[in-house]
């Protein structure tokens, strides 16, 4: 069974950091593009990074540029998010989704949560 | 970047209406156009991939249609089940970009 599992989710004051986590199984994870879509409290889906396969290939929306950073450890079937100068805009459900592409975003995990307050 | 721009915003139809939701990009995405489902408190699925192309064990009653710039999402007779929110979602190379959201409710 194809799954996504995020963790790392938790309460972090304004301007700090934090890193998710998602764990993956079921598929061969160095051959898809992994991105992290999040969604802040009744708002709409908003992407946040992609990753290619090999990890060469990175894209960012405008929104998080400069502050955050995606990466994955292949060895590991895991990709990350590395989050910093948190802001309350950026308190939301991360989701961790399995990115086909053309062929859109077939897997999605539970999601973390993250909540920037003081 | 490119933008995507749902309408309406909201909707509310009889089971068994024929329903339409709009997308249109801000440029030509070719067909690299997706629509997802989410009902409250779950991920979102996949719907229609492709712009026309429908995801394995969806209903039929889902039909996408478009290309360049405008999209539609079809659902030609609307089911108790298809309430929640519709988002469009299109991809350029590594960068991707969701529409607001169509919220659809059950008269």
């Amino acid at each position: 069974e194809v799954q996504l599992l995020e963790s790392g989710g938790d309460l972090v004051q304004p301007g700090g950091s934090l890193r998710l986590s998602c764990a993956a199984s079921g598929f061969i994870f160095s051959t898809y593009v992994m991105s992290w879509v999040r969604q802040a409290p009744g708002k709409g889906l908003e992407w946040v990074a992609a990753i290619s396969g090999t990890g060469r290939d990175i894209d960012y929306a405008d929104s998080v540029k400069g502050r955050f950073t995606i990466s994955r450890d292949n060895s590991k079937n895991t990709v990350y998010l590395q989050m910093s100068s948190l802001g309350a805009e950026d308190t939301a459900l991360y989701y961790c989704v399995k990115d086909m592409g053309a062929f859109g975003m077939d897997v999605w995990g539970q999601g973390t949560t993250v909540t920037v307050s003081s | 970047d490119i933008q995507m721009t749902q309408s309406p915003s909201t909707l509310s139809a009889s089971v068994g209406d024929r329903v339409t939701i709009t997308c249109r990009a801000s440029q030509s995405i070719s067909d690299w156009l997706a629509w997802y489902q989410q009902k409250p408190g779950k991920a979102p699925d996949l719907l229609i991939f492709k712009a026309s192309h429908l995801q394995d064990g969806v209903p039929r009653r889902f039909r996408g249609s478009g290309s360049g710039t405008e999209f539609t999402l079809t659902i030609t007779s609307l089911q108790p089940d298809d309430f929640g929110t519709y988002y469009c979602q299109q991809h350029n190379r590594y960068s991707r970009t969701f529409g607001q959201g169509t919220k659809v409710e059950i008269k």
